[in-house]
């Protein structure tokens, strides 16, 4: 069956640093890729998503290139804020599934001033 | 416009007590959706609503857990009696039907089982 795979958390990181989140899935066919952000007490929200190989989702400075050569879809941004401090899940849409979402196990995100 | 809303937001119980989670889609959206949501894990869909019919409720522990939408809009989801491994977040989410679609999450309810 389809599955996501995050790098494990947290990831501690100083304002303005460079930041990568590791993602790749197993599926068959090409599936929609997304990234959710879930800030503390609140739902999780879509944050960008790719619906084919090579294109790239972007949203709030961060970006992700849907690579279907490698089954990734990292999430990067140049300069984080303390505000970026969340946890980011990694999902994934089947071809076949619907609309039915299969999520990776989520990674912290903690931003030191 | 109005985000999905759940409530309670935090609910504390007794093992073998009942307890019932409550959700508010959007509005317009005909597709609900309800998650399990364990620490440090990615939500697991327990069931999917189109308009008020269960569509995809495969990972739903039926035994003990039951959800209902009626009149397509709301929808309550239900576990009893509860026991010990069901503490969690549960999230509820919405979207529109159709190859355009975006799940809307509400903020969930912890639920804690002593």
């Amino acid at each position: 069956g389809d599955s996501v795979t995050q790098m494990e958390g947290p990831v501690t990181l100083s304002e303005e640093a460079f930041l990568t989140i590791n993602c790749t899935y197993t599926a068959t066919g090409y599936p929609s890729l997304f990234w959710y952000v879930q800030y503390p007490g609140e739902g999780l929200q879509l944050l960008l998503k790719a619906t084919k190989a090579d294109d790239k989702g972007s949203n709030k400075g961060f970006e992700a290139t849907y690579r279907k050569e490698t089954t990734s879809f990292h999430l990067e941004k140049g300069s984080v804020q303390v505000s970026d401090s969340a946890v980011y899940f990694c999902a994934l849409r089947g071809m076949d599934a619907g609309n039915m979402l299969t999520f990776g196990g989520g990674t912290r995100l903690m931003v030191k001033p | 416009e109005a985000g999905v809303v759940q409530s309670p937001r935090y609910k504390i119980i007794e093992k073998k007590q009942p307890v019932a989670f409550w959700c508010n889609p959007i509005s317009g959206h005909n597709t609900l959706y309800w998650y399990l949501q364990n620490l440090g894990q990615g939500p697991e869909l327990l069931i999917r609503y189109e308009n008020e019919e269960a569509v995809d409720d495969s990972q739903l522990p039926k035994d003990r857990f039951s959800a209902e939408r009626l009149k397509g809009v709301d929808s309550t989801l239900k576990i009893q009696p509860a026991e010990l491994g069901d503490s969690a977040v549960y999230l509820c989410a919405s979207s529109v039907t159709g190859t355009s679609y975006e799940q809307y999450f509400g903020p969930g309810t912890r639920l804690t089982v002593t």
